[in-house]
């Protein structure tokens, strides 16, 4: 198993909702990302977690939440989105900080 | 400061070799990664450089010159399918830094 999968593959939501963004993979990999990504720009980094720690944040607001509920998963809350955080958010996995990384489909999020 | 330079874009013709280079200049280095991105899709592994030198994987092949802050990808024997973004990337400090990709149209 080489996969990364993220779920929901889109989402819309409104400026007051919460929502959650999901993230899995069982490559037993140890070092998990969050990126976000807008048309025709490179994926740019929001969080790391390491050995299930958050180790970086890329200064993202707080109204993105990670969370690493085991090392299998990953999460990103939102809540009270504006519309220009919509983008494809991508979670990617590698074995350690130091490997290549595995990305997943990414979700398509429309903040309305 | 991190500053990972490539081209905007670049056109071949099928059955070509093309070379799309990469400079990076980053506070830390553990590895330069390159990426093809088709639009829509994820971005998926192509190679790997930490020493340099040349690493070769099929019709793609990337280069590293660790001193000169340089690599390029190699691609060889080129596909229709081959039209993509290509991202350079650096790993420091447990990160992976994206350059801004290389738009890649190959025409028959």
């Amino acid at each position: 198993d080489t996969e990364v999968t993220q779920t929901p593959k889109h989402l819309v939501m409104g400026m007051t909702n919460k929502k959650s963004l999901k993230c899995e993979q069982h490559m037993g990999h140890r070092a998990m990302y969050w990126y976000k990504q807008k048309a025709k720009k490179p994926p740019e980094l929001m969080f790391v977690y390491s050995y299930e720690k958050l180790s970086i944040n890329e200064s993202v607001p707080s109204r993105f939440s990670p969370e690493c509920p085991n090392s299998s998963l990953l999460n990103l809350h939102l809540h009270a989105l504006q519309p220009e955080d919509s983008a494809l958010y991508l979670c990617a996995s590698s074995l350690t900080g130091l490997t290549e990384a595995f990305f997943g489909q990414g979700t398509r999020l429309t903040v309305v | 400061g991190q500053n990972i330079d490539q081209p905007t874009e670049m056109t071949a013709t099928e059955g070509a070799i093309v070379q799309i280079n990469c400079t990076y200049q980053t506070s830390g280095f553990n590895g330069l990664f390159w990426y093809q991105q088709h639009a829509g899709e994820a971005p998926t592994f192509l190679s790997y450089n930490v020493l340099d030198g040349l690493e070769e994987k099929g019709r793609f092949s990337s280069f590293l010159s660790r001193s000169k802050g340089y690599s390029y990808l190699l691609l060889k024997e080129l596909q229709m399918k081959d039209s993509a973004s290509y991202l350079c990337a650096v790993a420091q400090g447990g990160k992976l830094i994206f350059g801004q990709g290389t738009e890649l149209s190959v025409k028959p």
